[in-house]
């Protein structure tokens, strides 16, 4: 039982373009979701997070929106570079509150000079 | 400033051996978390560890997996009697306290390890 979802396995975009990752959840219990960066053979990095008490956070280019009703959150990046192409996740703690990390499949994302 | 160190990066190990992969969690985190990320998926939750305790290995397999956070030295995940579904990145993650709203846990660069 896949409790996150992240359903597109690649995104291509243009330099400069805004992309947009998306990602579903199962719970509506969840109430705090993060978004990690991935280039290969390194570690995920920590980019932006955002509570269930907000519908929006910002971070420089960075902006993540979340749907409670939809429970979708998704994830823009806008201008895109190529510096961000990576595989993207999104994960949440879920119910614990200690952030035992449950994540999404993740997105190749590409973005082309 | 070191970040969240692991060791080795690569291991190999025939089927059968023992493999022992360490972490040394950012200076001042005393709360580690291991993830496995077998090829083409995401990174799934093993086990959660403060300093000399247990307190979460629900995602860990009931057999021949075993981890380790001592008082001193860096966290241990063991795996006896290697087999070749065991192939696969493994990531250490620290946070200064229990990871919650702006507690983002920070991650190795993980060890990944293939078993001949």
């Amino acid at each position: 039982d896949q409790q996150v979802k992240q359903n597109s396995p690649s995104l291509s975009v243009q330099e400069g373009r805004i992309s947009i990752l998306n990602c579903d959840y199962t719970n509506s219990m969840f109430d705090y979701f993060l978004w990690y960066k991935k280039y290969p053979a390194e570690g995920p990095t920590f980019l932006i997070s955002i509570s269930s008490i907000k519908d929006k956070n910002e971070d420089g280019r960075f902006t993540v929106f979340l749907n409670k009703s939809a429970k979708h959150l998704s994830l823009h990046i806008v201008p895109s570079q190529p510096g961000d192409s990576a595989v993207y996740f999104c994960a949440t703690p879920g119910g614990t509150s200690y952030g035992k990390l449950t994540f999404g499949q993740g997105t190749i994302l590409t973005v082309h000079p | 400033n070191a970040g969240v160190m692991q060791n080795p990066r690569h291991l190999v190990r025939r089927r059968g051996q023992e493999a022992r992969l360490r972490c040394s969690p950012m200076k001042g985190h005393s709360h580690v978390y291991w993830y496995r990320q077998l090829p083409e998926e995401g990174l799934k939750f093993m086990v959660y560890l403060q300093k000399e305790n247990i307190i979460d290995e629900s995602g860990m397999p009931k057999e021949r997996f075993s981890a380790e956070f001592p008082k001193e030295g860096p966290s241990i995940l063991r795996i006896q009697q290697v087999v070749r579904g065991d192939s696969a990145a493994y990531f250490c993650a620290s946070s200064p306290y229990s990871s919650g709203e702006n507690q983002p846990q920070h991650f190795g660069d993980g060890t990944r390890l293939s078993i001949l």
